[in-house]
């Protein structure tokens, strides 16, 4: 089986700090995505990676940053966490070799920024 | 440009019953389309997809959805609802191929309640 992991279930931060979201996945997978979702706006995608130091921005990258050194672990950076960015981030991954070109997604951190 | 449609952000339907979830795309390029349940504090875990051939589509827990060209549809349904049932049901659509092109386009979730 697939298995993507998160870092922590559950984070409280406080606005100013730098806060490091953690995402790995056992399946060689060369994509990967970082969205925040919030109630009544679904999964917004933050930023994407094809592969190994490979980014693009997604549809809401501000505020954010990311790291990609290894294929399997995706980081999502809040430079300055402010409360606005109390959220849901689902870390996801997916191959692009042979298809079918699903997601497999993390748990989820539920971030709380005070 | 790809886009989902969810229509009704809430569904609510008696045990036992047919559940029915509206999905429609839009897409310049055969899509590839999928169907995503979470559950409560949980993360996404697929239903089923479509990529090419048979339109109808099984996947797990009795769900299926069929795929309308036709229509730009790819409802899902179940013929009797169970109460383990209840969750957040996303429908996704994206193209083939794995260039930024391909990037999933979520919608915006349909929220199913199940009433004894």
């Amino acid at each position: 089986d697939v298995k993507v992991t998160q870092s922590s279930r559950y984070l409280v931060k406080r606005t100013g700090e730098k806060v490091f979201l953690e995402c790995v996945q056992d399946m060689d997978h060369e994509n990967m995505f970082w969205y925040r979702q919030d109630p009544g706006l679904g999964l917004r995608l933050i930023y994407f990676s094809y592969d190994v130091k490979m980014k693009e921005k997604g549809d809401i990258p501000e505020g954010y940053s990311v790291s990609r050194e290894k294929k399997e672990r995706f980081s999502l950076i809040l430079e300055s966490a402010s409360t606005n960015q109390t959220s849901m981030y689902l870390c996801a991954s997916r191959r692009t070799s042979g298809g079918p070109y699903e997601q497999y997604f993390g748990p989820g951190t539920r971030l709380t920024v005070t | 440009a790809q886009s989902v449609t969810q229509l009704g952000s809430h569904v609510s339907v008696s045990e036992g019953a047919l559940v029915l979830l509206r999905c429609n795309y839009s897409s310049s390029v055969p899509p590839y389309l999928f169907w995503y349940v979470q559950y409560p504090n949980q993360g996404l875990q697929l239903l089923l997809k479509y990529t090419t051939g048979a339109t109808l589509v099984k996947g797990i827990n009795g769900f299926e959805a069929e795929f309308k060209k036709s229509e730009t549809s790819f409802h899902l349904t179940k013929p009797s609802a169970h109460m383990s049932d209840a969750a957040e049901y996303f429908c996704a659509v994206s193209g083939p191929g794995s260039s930024s092109a391909s990037k999933i386009i979520f919608g915006s979730g349909t929220r199913l309640s199940i009433r004894p």
